[in-house]
């Protein structure tokens, strides 16, 4: 089976560095994918992780390492408009295929 | 470049009746999903496709169907809706393993 955590909820102000952390077990991992979405709209996608490491994307980071099960996503100079869910999702081809699984995503709230 | 559209974007209907999502690329993607959204779980799978004619279930597929006759169509049908069928569904679609999926607007489904 596979089993994907990250916390519920977090909170940052604007221009501030924030990190979502996200663990997974699974039995055939193929890859992480980050999500983010807004309130009432679909997912769209931020980053894609199958190696060891980090992957940077203008503010955006994300970070894996296959061993421990961990990634992260870095969200730098934050934003009114990052307020939002932040969604982590493993491909697990034993398990799903080339379908996504998710876990069931952080809210994050930015304030000035 | 119109990508991946999902018909209707609201639905009303009672239980027991028979409904039918739709969900339209244009990218001619090789795969395509469908997940329903709650809250307290997330993201769920409830089938995908790899190709016309090819479908497999995902994580909640009772109750629903599917087909794939063509490349760009993949409708989602709930035989005899229940209750908690209420949810918002999402469609996706990707061109393979390394890929990002792509998800359409959803479409709110309420059983009454």
């Amino acid at each position: 089976g596979q089993n994907i955590d990250q916390p519920t909820e977090m909170t940052a102000t604007e221009g501030a560095i924030v990190q979502i952390n996200c663990t997974y077990q699974t039995s055939g991992f193929n890859g992480l994918f980050w999500y983010q979405q807004h309130a009432g709209e679909a997912p769209t996608f931020l980053s894609y992780n199958v190696l060891d490491g980090l992957e940077e994307k203008g503010r955006f980071s994300s970070f894996l390492s296959r061993s421990k099960g961990y990634s992260y996503l870095l969200l730098k100079e934050l934003q009114m408009k990052d307020s939002a869910s932040y969604l982590c999702a493993v491909r697990d081809l034993l398990q799903a295929g080339t379908a996504l699984i998710f876990g069931k995503g952080t809210t994050l709230s930015v304030s000035s | 470049d119109a990508g991946i559209t999902q018909s209707p974007r609201y639905k009303i209907t009672e239980t027991g009746r028979q409904v039918t999502l739709m969900c339209h690329q244009t990218w001619s993607h090789s795969y395509m999903f469908w997940y329903r959204q709650d809250l307290g779980h997330g993201l769920r799978l409830i089938y995908y496709s790899a190709a016309a004619d090819i479908t497999d279930k995902g994580e909640v597929p009772d109750g629903y169907v599917v087909s794939r006759s063509k490349t760009e169509n993949f409708p989602l049908t709930l035989e005899s809706a229940t209750r908690s069928q209420t949810s918002v569904y999402f469609c996706a679609a990707g061109q393979g393993e390394a890929q990002p999926q792509h998800f359409g607007d959803g479409t709110r489904l309420s059983i009454l």
